[in-house]
């Protein structure tokens, strides 16, 4: 079953305005919520992650909130640019399960010029 | 230099071929994974191994077996293949106990 589900499925964002991106999960034992950034024929690469004693955390244009009571997280991407059109996947693990990583189905980002 | 590699890139065979796919990380990484990428792009965990045992095996068909012959390295057997085995296969690594994994290129497997 889907653990950890992500919203919206695709996104267009024009150049300089903020990318909105919402996951949401179920299992309380997950202690560790990265985001994974893909362009076309890549691997997975990790952009910004947060554990739950932290509320937000911000690298660069890229924040990551994060509500425990409502078991959700959402990334902000800052001045949008063309450049960070690409997949964005989140993600959930825990030491319960070996630290595997739970994705979101992913979301397709398109930043117009 | 590359720190999770995987060889090869892309990986063409008939159904019932048996095939392995090769990947080594020179992080100095305890924890190694191996990730299956659907055609809907759903990223989904295979197997995990930490100082060569292993610790995750989700419920993926005995045709696919993991083999680690040192830390640095986790190769990942098929058997039989299948029309539904195509897929984009990532390895992964992390330090043990750790939570950031960095991911390899990919192999794209298609059966045909």
């Amino acid at each position: 079953q889907q653990q950890v589900k992500q919203s919206p499925q695709s996104l267009i964002v024009q150049k300089g305005g903020i990318s909105i991106i919402n996951c949401a999960y179920e299992n309380t034992a997950f202690d560790y919520f990265p985001w994974y950034q893909q362009f076309p024929g890549k691997g997975p690469a990790l952009l910004i992650a947060i554990r739950p004693d932290v509320s937000e955390k911000k690298e660069g244009r890229f924040t990551i909130s994060f509500n425990k009571s409502a078991k959700q997280f959402s990334l902000h991407i800052m001045d949008s640019q063309p450049g960070d059109s690409a997949t964005y996947f989140c993600a959930a693990s825990s030491p319960n399960s070996g630290y595997a990583l739970n994705f979101g189905k992913g979301t397709s980002l398109l930043v117009t010029p | 230099d590359t720190a999770v590699s995987q060889t090869p890139k892309y990986l063409v065979t008939q159904m019932g071929n048996d095939k392995s796919i090769k990947c080594e990380q020179n992080l100095g990484h305890d924890t190694m994974y191996w990730y299956k990428q659907d055609s809907k792009k759903f990223l989904k965990i295979m197997f995990s191994y930490n100082n060569k045992e292993l610790i995750i095996n989700e419920t993926v068909p005995n045709r696919f077996s993991p083999k680690s012959p040192d830390k640095a390295h986790l190769n990942l057997h098929i058997n039989s293949l299948e029309l539904g085995d195509s897929a984009v296969y990532f390895c992964a690594s992390s330090q043990e106990r750790g939570y950031e994994q960095y991911f390899g290129p990919g192999t794209r497997l298609t059966v045909t």
